[in-house]
């Protein structure tokens, strides 16, 4: 079992819809979580930060988290042509000082 | 621009051939971090460094591979009698940490792309 994992893809959305993005992982001591997007070729850029159970709002971004379930996603409300990337779910687990990474998913939003 | 800047941003080298990267952290940033990403891979850990102080290598760093961070300002990693295993995109990132090492959040650099023929 990898420690951090999504779902591959592609994933395909509409412009306007909500692109829903999972991430699960196997390390309950884990106490941080992220989201970065990362365009091709490019580097990933934070977009989300959670570390607590609950629901996390940032404009058109929602990330939440269910530590229990061990599981962490991302909403993206509207979704435009622009937020098509890479969406890197990373775990920072127990006392580690590094993420671990999932292996991202990859959007597509059609216009 | 303030944020973690990379040298240089590709570097096509021969087999066996050494290699240094270089990365500028944001300047307030007192942790540093090393990490490479193939393709369709997220990045995997490679080493991190608080101030000047290496604390944490991966088995993924052979005894090829040497990282420094003098003076705890900008870090090198150098990649000695490079393999074509090697390349990979290699990304530099940093943090800051209070005295409560409460997490932060990590912001990376550009990246250096090394192609090794």
């Amino acid at each position: 079992q990898k420690e951090v994992e999504q779902n591959s893809g592609p994933l395909s959305v509409p412009e306007g819809a909500i692109a829903s993005l999972n991430c699960t992982y196997s390390d309950r001591g884990s106490q941080s979580f992220f989201w970065y997007r990362q365009y091709s070729g490019k580097s990933p850029e934070l977009i989300m930060s959670i570390y607590s159970n609950g629901d996390k709002e940032d404009g058109r971004f929602t990330a939440q988290l269910n530590k229990a379930s061990q599981y962490v996603s991302l909403l993206i409300r509207d979704s435009q042509p622009s937020d098509s990337a890479t969406y890197l779910c990373a775990v920072k687990r127990g006392s580690a000082r590094q993420l671990t990474f999932g292996s991202g998913t990859q959007l597509t939003v059609l216009p | 621009d303030t944020g973690v800047s990379q040298d240089p941003r590709h570097k096509i080298t021969k087999r066996g051939q050494n290699v240094t990267f270089r990365c500028d952290p944001i300047s307030e940033h007192n942790r540093l971090y090393w990490y490479r990403q193939t393709l369709g891979q997220g990045p995997e850990f490679l080493t991190y460094f608080q101030n000047e102080a290496q604390l944490e290598k991966s088995r993924l760093l052979s005894d090829r591979f040497s990282a420094e961070r003098p003076k705890g300002s900008f870090s090198t990693l150098e990649i000695q009698r490079t393999e074509q295993g090697d390349s990979a995109m290699y990304l530099c990132a940093s943090s800051l940490v209070g005295v409560s090492f409460t997490n932060t959040e990590a912001f990376f650099g550009q990246g250096t792309r090394l192609t090794v023929v």
